[in-house]
């Protein structure tokens, strides 16, 4: 069964700065997805970006990017210039392929300090 | 597009008592799901309808948990009766096709607890 782990229950940043979020994972195929959620306080799960495992380049969405080290089963998302909206729980989750269940990791509370 | 609407936001119980969630899935979205989330953990997938057919509800206690998706449209999640460790949130999320790359998208939620 595939499995997500997220290392670091907890995070926090300044505003403006950067921060590196990490997230390993364990599956023995090729074709599967992965995805940063965000949940903020009102608990609605919001999709930040997805990566394909069959593409090499890391995705990118606006101050989000990830660094996907496929060999290495690690999936980490950077925020640049952090803003206080980013304050959240932030779920990495694992696809895959020809699958229908969507596995999530434990989470990763971000605060952004002013 | 409107999103997933999920009701009530809050509902706090007595353990024994019954419960009931409902779910309204984005237009079109064939799949919907429901997830528990205990309190410091990910969620976690109870049940997975695709159209108005379970598809996997392996992790489901069917004991005290039912659900259903009435036309292949709305659904609703029942406890009875519920427990302590039953608090959390229940999440429920739609998607095109069970396989969509695209992710799910979910709703806020309703956050259960049980006293």
């Amino acid at each position: 069964a595939q499995t997500v782990t997220q290392s670091q229950p907890e995070m926090s940043v300044q505003e403006a700065e950067t921060v590196t979020l990490s997230c390993t994972y364990d599956t023995s195929e090729n074709n599967y997805y992965l995805f940063w959620y965000k949940q903020p306080p009102s608990r609605q799960m919001i999709l930040v970006i997805r990566q394909e495992a069959y593409k090499q380049q890391n995705a990118t969405e606006n101050r989000f990017s990830v660094n996907f080290q496929k060999a290495a089963k690690s999936f980490s998302l950077k925020i640049s210039d952090s803003q206080l909206g980013d304050t959240a729980m932030y779920f990495c989750a694992f696809l895959q392929g020809g699958s229908e269940k969507l596995v999530f990791g434990k989470g990763t509370k971000l605060t952004v300090n002013p | 597009e409107a999103g997933v609407a999920q009701s009530p936001r809050y509902k706090i119980i007595e353990k024994r008592q019954s419960v009931a969630f409902w779910c309204n899935p984005i237009s079109g979205h064939a799949t919907l799901y429901w997830y528990q989330q205990i309190l410091g953990q990910g969620p976690k997938l109870l049940i997975q309808f695709q159209n108005n057919g379970v598809v996997d509800d392996s992790q489901l206690p069917k004991d005290r948990f039912s659900a259903e998706r009435l036309k292949g449209v709305d659904s609703t999640l029942k406890i009875q009766p519920a427990k302590l460790e039953d608090s959390a949130v229940y999440l429920c999320a739609s998607s095109l096709a069970a396989t969509s790359p695209y992710g799910y998208t979910f709703g806020s939620g309703t956050r259960l607890t049980v006293v």
